[in-house]
């Protein structure tokens, strides 16, 4: 019974490149959640998401930042032109439904050198 | 909107002795809430949850937490804890309905050790 994964674990970019976090939610379960975890910020809820439609993306900055969630395969929060400051732990999570709890992901560790 | 406050960052503790990790929650709304536990470079991993029903909630790991509505609080309780519980621990709140239906708020987290 594989819970929620994510890849890659840890991440290294230089500035201006692209990151591409995946998560695969855990069987059974149509909603993700991604959350960043900053050192001196804590955990942040990013983004909300089921199959194809974006719930709740307040989380998220306006702008280098996009997720989806297609219809087959793993959910994708992708960051353009990454700059020091995105360097952080991002956390994939997932419910089977609105309001019921998360399970979580062991995280991307993403550096921007 | 939802807040969460962890009253203490950091809680030393001797093995095999009570603790207490306190959480407070501010809401204008019906909440759930919960408590994760995350080790070092790891993910989070629920601990327990108050969804409805009896105040008193038990979890893993022999932990519990009860739900004080007047006291907008959701205190983490454990009577003998092991070194093995050593790690950091996040309050969570979550919003009933509404439009912030789902997403999760978590407090600054309160680091537990436990010396020997």
């Amino acid at each position: 019974n594989a819970g929620v994964m994510q890849n890659p674990r840890h991440l290294v970019r230089r500035r201006g490149q692209e990151a591409r976090l995946r998560c695969s939610p855990m069987k059974g379960h149509s909603h993700v959640y991604w959350y960043r975890q900053l050192p001196e910020e804590g955990l942040k809820f990013m983004v909300y998401l089921q199959k194809e439609n974006i719930i709740d993306e307040s989380g998220m900055p306006k702008e280098r930042f996009s997720a989806e969630f297609p219809k087959e395969g793993p959910s994708i929060l992708r960051i353009q032109q990454v700059v020091r400051g995105d360097s952080a732990a991002y956390f994939c999570a997932s419910s089977q439904g609105q309001g019921r709890e998360q399970y979580f992901g062991p995280g991307t560790r993403l550096t921007v050198t | 909107a939802q807040s969460v406050t962890q009253l203490d960052s950091q809680v030393p503790v001797f093995e095999e002795a009570p603790v207490e990790l306190r959480c407070n929650y501010s809401s204008s709304v019906s909440v759930y809430l919960f408590w994760y536990v995350q080790y070092p470079n790891q993910g989070l991993q629920l601990l327990l949850k108050y969804l409805s029903g009896s105040t008193l909630v038990k979890g893993i790991n022999g932990f519990e937490a009860e739900f004080n509505k007047s006291q907008t609080s959701f205190h983490l309780r454990k009577p003998s804890v092991h070194i093995s519980d050593t790690a950091e621990y996040f309050c969570a709140v979550s919003a009933s309905g509404g439009t912030s239906y789902g997403k999760l708020t978590f407090g600054q987290g309160t680091i537990l050790t436990v010396h020997p």
